[in-house]
């Protein structure tokens, strides 16, 4: 049962236009969301995050937007450089735990 | 500070046989958590271990276990591999096991190879 969900595997962007990465979740207890960025041969490592109680959260290029109503996330990357190139991993985390739920993942390509 | 570290990074089994995979957490992180990566299915979560004490299991056989040591280090354990259990074994460590941020701080990986 995949309570996260990303259901585009690649994204491919041409450098210094906008990558917008998706993300639908069902749990309505999840309270945290997060961002993991992957690079090959490497652990993920932690972009941004955003609590179930706000809507937006921008850290420079990065911005992750929450629409609790559609069970909605999306990473907005502005501008995309080719150094972003990697897999992102969505992830939640209900309010009763240190569990967290993945996605699939969507491997990003910056396009030079 | 030194990061979450894992061993061995690459490995290769047999089936039939057991593993043990070492997750050594960032100093002063108490909460480890083991997550299985396998291709179209992203990280999958296996088990968290707060304190020495198991707190969360995710759904996986109980083929698959683990432990944490006093020092927060910790095993996790696969016994009688099969195939599908090839896959990028991830360890993650956070402070306090449920921080505000929720973030977690991930090694880079036991690479498990069953054949």
């Amino acid at each position: 049962d995949q309570q996260v969900k990303q259901n585009s595997p690649s994204l491919s962007v041409q450098e210094g236009r906008i990558s917008i990465l998706n993300c639908d979740y069902t749990n309505s207890m999840f309270d945290y969301f997060l961002w993991y960025k992957k690079y090959p041969a490497e652990g993920p490592t932690f972009l941004i995050s955003i609590s179930s109680i706000k809507d937006k959260n921008e850290d420079g290029r990065f911005t992750v937007f929450l629409n609790k109503s559609a069970k909605h996330l999306s990473l907005h990357i502005v501008p995309s450089q080719p150094g972003d190139s990697a897999v992102y991993f969505c992830a939640a985390r209900t309010n009763t735990g240190n569990q967290f739920y993945f996605g699939t993942g969507t491997s990003l390509t910056v396009i030079p | 500070k030194a990061g979450v570290t894992q061993t061995p990074r690459y490995l290769i089994k047999t089936r039939g046989q057991q593993v043990t995979l070492s997750c050594s957490p960032i100093s002063g992180h108490r909460s480890v958590s083991w997550y299985q990566q396998t291709p179209g299915q992203g990280l999958q979560f296996l088990f968290e271990y707060f304190s020495e004490t198991q707190r969360n299991k995710g759904n996986f056989p109980g083929r698959f276990s683990g432990r944490q040591f006093s020092n927060s280090r910790s095993e996790m354990n696969v016994s009688t591999l099969e195939l599908g259990d090839s896959a990028l074994y991830l360890c993650a460590s956070s402070l306090t096991g449920h921080t505000n941020t929720g973030e977690l701080f991930f090694g880079e990986g036991s690479r498990l190879t069953v054949l």
